[in-house]
């Protein structure tokens, strides 16, 4: 069964409109982390955020927030006013006891910012 | 070193033979997965170390593919008999406990002609 479940392949936004990727998870642990990461075209997997399943304090860092809704085992991310740069592919990822914390991931939601 | 490691960056090599490729994690990250990305495609999970733990090597496609973490830092990923469908950017990545996030190294870009 799939853990981790980021049902948008591709998004496609003009600069300057609001997108949220969506992630989806299952897990029966009640101890767990969650987290995105981002890959632009240059390839490097770059590490934004990590919520453990205790905090569900939505997060806001600059344009980019984070709304954790365990009740909907949901962790979604928001990008306010796109710009191009943030055009890469996004994955979601979570880590859990039962599985000796190793990192499942979501298949990934390319993002395209056009100008 | 200040990140994760990987080497050789890119790699040709002949279908048919052997390579090895190597990851330099994060001192003192007891955690290390090796994962496989092909073109436009999701993360393919390989292999997983985590600390003295036996690995977890249920993602690795075939027995010509093998790892090993030496010391606890280490680790060498092995490909014997290179096929063409070995193609792809291998990834390493550490992290310093159960539930904290991963770093990534560059990849190596492994093409098999």
């Amino acid at each position: 069964a799939q853990k981790v479940t980021q049902a948008q392949t591709e998004i496609s936004v003009v600069e300057k409109e609001d997108v949220t990727l969506d992630c989806v998870y299952e897990t029966r642990d009640t101890t767990y982390y969650l987290f995105w990461y981002k890959q632009p075209p240059s390839g490097e997997l770059v590490f934004l955020i990590r919520r453990n399943s205790f905090d569900e304090q939505n997060e806001i860092s600059g344009r980019y927030s984070w709304n954790f809704q365990k009740s909907t085992s949901s962790f979604n991310f928001t990008i306010t006013a796109s710009q191009v740069v943030d055009s890469a592919v996004y994955f979601c990822a979570l880590s859990e006891l039962d599985s000796n914390y190793q990192l499942i991931w979501g298949a990934g939601t390319k993002l395209i910012i056009k100008p | 070193g200040a990140g994760v490691s990987q080497s050789p960056s890119n790699k040709v090599t002949e279908k048919g033979k052997d390579v090895e490729l190597r990851c330099d994690p994060i001192s003192g990250h007891t955690a290390l997965y090796w994962y496989r990305q092909s073109l436009g495609q999701g993360l393919e999970f390989l292999i997983y170390f985590q600390g003295n733990s036996a690995p977890d090597k249920s993602g690795l496609p075939s027995d010509r593919f093998s790892a090993e973490r030496t010391g606890g830092s280490v680790s060498t990923l092995t490909i014997q008999r290179t096929q063409q469908e070995d193609s792809a950017v291998y990834l390493c990545a550490s992290s310093d406990k159960g539930g904290a996030e991963a770093f990534f190294g560059q990849g190596t870009r492994l093409t098999v002609v």
